[in-house]
């Protein structure tokens, strides 16, 4: 089942944070994000398994609630390069399937 | 560059032709997924292939089938085209667990006229 994100899409200006959510209405056992330029092929940014650790780098971090089956992408300090389309994807226990969702648009403006 | 490489990046066909589309995983990787990309369409999922077998399958259409060879590459085919298959196909590689990062290779952009 294909999960659900939010935003659709998404402007900021360079320097502002933005928050990309994930849901899914089945047990979850792990969440991939993944950022893809126009033109180019989806690249991998983190994956998250069950358990609610938090992971990423500095400006990039995201967390997985498996409680409530959701996870956010957290970008802070927006660069214009963090500009593309995010994917969630999402595998349920038991499952080697990996669904993405529908994606959500960034676009950083200086 | 990922490591895995799909041929060819285009094609443009007929309405009703078969394609094959080709896919080979990064190196040690045993793990290969084909997903579609329409016009700002997300990722659908269609097959994934294990060493050689059929891992999960998702909303792929009867004419379309893939196999996964000893050699581990992979091949997509697409019958009687219709001018709605037009789209990105990715390719992607794994080293097969469940929670395990994928590769995407640069894609097959189709055109069926």
């Amino acid at each position: 089942q294909q999960p659900v994100q939010s935003p659709q899409a998404v402007i900021l200006r360079e320097g502002e944070d933005a928050v990309i959510n994930c849901s899914s209405s089945k047990a979850l056992y792990s969440v991939h994000w993944y950022r893809q330029k126009h033109g180019e092929a989806p690249v991998f940014l983190m994956i998250l398994l069950k358990g609610g650790e938090q992971k990423g780098h500095e400006k990039i971090s995201a967390s997985f609630n498996e409680k409530k089956q959701q996870s956010s992408l957290y970008l802070t300090a927006s660069q214009l390069s963090y500009s593309g389309t995010y994917f969630c994807g999402t595998t349920g226990a038991g499952s080697y399937q990996l669904t993405f969702g529908k994606g959500t648009k960034l676009s950083v403006i200086p | 560059d990922s490591g895995v490489t799909q041929t060819p990046k285009h094609l443009i066909t007929a309405t009703g032709q078969r394609v094959t589309l080709r896919c080979s995983p990064r190196s040690g990787d045993l793990s290969v997924y084909w997903y579609q990309q329409s016009l700002d369409q997300g990722l659908q999922f269609l097959i994934q292939y294990y060493n050689g077998e059929e891992r999960a399958k998702g909303n792929i259409l009867e004419r379309f089938s893939a196999q996964q060879f000893p050699d581990l590459h992979s091949e997509l085919n697409l019958s009687s085209l219709e001018l709605g298959d037009s789209a990105l196909y990715f390719c992607a590689s794994s080293a097969g667990g469940a929670g395990e990062k994928l590769f995407f290779g640069s894609g097959t952009q189709l055109s069926v006229l």
